[in-house]
């Protein structure tokens, strides 16, 4: 039982570049989420998935793209990187999508965009 | 509006002394409140999760935190630190019942001194 596992671990971009982050969970979770961290600073939410078939918006999603590839898969795309982009992403997973369940999550992978 | 305030970046205790890590929470509804530790190059961890039961609230490792609605605080303690605590420690916090809602604080960063 491996939880959530990403890849890469690390990724270096120029700007323009495109790249995609994979997350998978085992756990049988049914939402998954993407947020970005950086210093000084809390998570904050890309996109997140409620359930298999469904991506919505999180509070800075502009940027980005999601896809929800099966209920195991959530994958973040960056279709032209911007050095604003440089942050450590975190994928996580939970049960259901109530604040109250617990979310698991990700080692994360660093990216800089240079 | 919701919002949530970690006071003091960086907190350094000695080993076996009270950890204190301060976290005030701004919301118009009863909300609920987090504590997540992260380990280095790890992903965040639920250490507690404050849902409307009961106000003081035990984790993980010894840890407890209680929630004050006067004082809209939810302080994390633990009685005596150990070496393996060192890690970021950030605060949460929902006015929804949404994970989609969750706000984190900018984190704490724990030593301890031996």
């Amino acid at each position: 039982n491996a939880g959530v596992t990403q890849t890469p671990k690390f990724q270096v971009l120029k700007t323009g570049q495109s790249m995609t982050l994979q997350c998978a969970q085992d756990m049988n979770h049914n939402s998954m989420y993407w947020y970005r961290q950086d210093p000084g600073m809390g998570l904050r939410l890309i996109y997140y998935s409620a359930s298999e078939g469904t991506t919505d918006k999180g509070e800075v999603p502009n940027g980005y793209n999601v896809s929800r590839l099966n209920k195991r898969e959530f994958s973040l795309r960056l279709e032209s990187a911007a050095p604003s982009q440089t942050s450590v992403y975190f994928c996580a997973s939970s049960v259901g999508q109530g604040a109250v369940d617990e979310q698991y999550f990700g080692p994360g992978t660093r990216l800089t965009v240079t | 509006a919701q919002s949530v305030t970690q006071l003091g970046s960086h907190v350094s205790v000695s080993e076996g002394a009270l950890v204190l890590l301060r976290c005030n929470y701004s919301s118009s509804v009863p909300p609920y409140l987090f504590w997540y530790v992260q380990y280095p190059n790890q992903g965040l961890q639920l250490l507690l999760k404050y849902t409307s039961a009961a106000t003081l609230v035990k984790g993980i490792n010894g840890f407890e935190a209680e929630f004050k609605k006067s004082e809209t605080s939810f302080h994390l303690t633990k009685p005596s630190a150990h070496m393996s605590d060192a890690a970021e420690y950030f605060c949460a916090v929902s006015s929804y019942s949404s994970a989609s809602k969750i706000i984190f604080g900018s984190g704490t960063r724990l030593s301890i001194r031996p």
